[in-house]
């Protein structure tokens, strides 16, 4: 069975920073590209960041580039966001997806059961 | 960015209904258009891809149609699990957006 397990949300200060993790399984990781998309309920679902399966190309949204990190570790089955600078705006679950194999192009499927990341003072 | 937007944003309708969304995109996205339903309290789940394409595993009551910069998901026969939020997604350029979604009540 094909599954993505994030990991790494909880309750940080405006300003701080958190590790998410998403623990992947039942298909071959290092095969496809893999997307950060998060929802909040003011503003709906949202893409975050994406890379490529050997880690030589990632994209930022404009609202997280240069504070945002997506890294992956293909030895291991595991993908990474790593969140600075951490705002109140930046308060949403996050889902951990499996995008395409050939093309950045792409559907999401699967995703992630999502972790909570609360940005508050 | 390209936009889309979906309607209605919420709609009532009853077990057995055919029940139709559609989507807009505000430039055209050729056929690089999915389609999602999130339960509450979980997450989206593919339905549809490439806007038309039936998601393996996914019942056939669920159709997509459309090119271009309109589409349409049609619900045939609405199942209680059916009663979720539905959003639409382009996968033409970067970056990915998605619709405000569907809410679909009884």
């Amino acid at each position: 069975e094909v599954q993505l397990v994030e990991s790494g949300g909880g309750l940080v200060q405006p300003g701080g920073s958190l590790r998410l993790s998403c623990a992947a399984s039942g298909f071959t990781f290092s095969s496809y590209w893999m997307h950060w998309v998060r929802q909040t309920p003011g503003k709906g679902l949202v893409w975050v960041s994406r890379i490529n399966s050997d880690e030589s190309v990632t994209t930022y949204a404009d609202s997280v580039k240069g504070r945002f990190t997506i890294s992956r570790d293909n030895s291991d089955n595991t993908l990474y966001l790593q969140m600075n600078s951490l705002r109140v705006e930046d308060t949403a679950v996050y889902y951990c997806v499996r995008g395409a194999v050939a093309t950045p192009k792409g559907w999401f499927d699967p995703w992630g059961q999502g972790t909570l990341v609360t940005v508050s003072s | 960015d390209i936009q889309m937007t979906q309607s209605p944003s919420s709609l009532s309708a009853s077990v057995g209904d055919r029940v139709t969304i559609t989507c807009r995109a505000s430039q055209s996205i050729s056929i690089h258009l999915n389609w999602y339903r999130q339960k509450p309290g979980s997450a989206p789940s593919l339905l549809i891809y490439a806007a038309s394409s039936l998601q393996s595993g996914v019942p056939s009551r669920f159709s997509g149609s459309g090119s271009g910069s309109d589409f349409t998901l049609t619900i045939t026969g609405l199942q209680p699990e059916d009663f979720a939020t539905y959003y639409c997604q382009q996968s033409h350029s970067i970056p990915p957006t998605f619709g405000g979604g569907t809410k679909v009540e009884i």
